[in-house]
């Protein structure tokens, strides 16, 4: 199986700052890489899918990058309803793997 | 609009049986693969299992192979996760997901991403 490790863990920011999450992958996935984020309580929202593809209706602020094993996910100027866990998925073989989830927290 | 709408969860003894349903709406059902993914309290997402639009294919995560059956009535829209010998470590939101991505020209290998999920359905396990 492809692990998938995200870090940090959790992370502090306030509202306009610049935030980056980083995936890494214990084995090249190409560009398969999607990234989604999750509030309490509601479901998983695709952002990123293609390792730097924005889907339809996500906010500019929010981009990826990427190839093989190392990925990043970057938001920037944060806004309120920014502050959720996000979590990266590979998409390159079964069983598909997300990483732990990284937690953005309102410092 | 794309609507995915989970049912069937409930509270259930170690060693019980749950169906869960999903009902999709807003696309053509039989052109996608459907997933099942869960969240367990304080851990991170899990996928458990897929199937493709003609349900000719299955794969199932390690952990709940031989105990879960996925099913599909593309009549209704309908993605089934039938489980079984429940443990205590089922304990999760599962939730429903359409998979959108690329495949291979010869259909050798396919690629996929979650693009839309349902509301998730509880699913507790304890006695």
């Amino acid at each position: 199986d492809i692990q998938m490790t995200q870090s940090p863990s959790s992370v502090s920011a306030s509202v306009g700052d610049r935030v980056t999450i980083t995936c890494r992958a214990s084995q090249s996935v190409s560009s398969w890489l999607a990234w989604y984020q999750q509030q309490p309580g509601t479901a998983p929202r695709l952002l990123i899918y293609a390792a730097s593809s924005l889907q339809n209706g996500v906010p500019s602020r929010f981009s990826g990058s990427g190839s093989g094993t190392e990925f990043t996910l970057t938001i920037n100027s944060l806004q309120p309803e920014d502050f959720a866990t996000y979590f990266c998925q590979q998409a390159k073989s079964y069983p598909y793997t997300f990483g732990q989830g990284t937690k953005l927290e309102l410092k | 609009e794309v609507q995915l709408v989970e049912s069937g969860g409930n509270l259930v003894q170690p060693g019980g049986s749950l169906r869960l349903s999903c009902v999709a709406s807003g696309f053509t059902f039989v052109n996608y693969p459907m997933y099942w993914v869960r969240r367990a309290p304080g851990k991170g997402l899990e996928w458990v299992s897929v199937i493709s639009g003609s349900g000719g294919t299955i794969f199932y995560a390690e952990s709940v192979k031989g105990r879960f059956t996925i099913s599909r009535d593309n009549s209704r829209n309908t993605v089934y996760l039938q489980m079984y010998s429940l443990k205590v470590e089922d304990t999760a939101k599962y939730y429903c997901a359409k998979g959108e991505g690329w495949c291979e020209s010869d259909s050798s290998a396919c690629y996929r991403h979650f693009d839309y999920w349902g509301q998730g359905a509880q699913v507790t396990v304890s006695s």
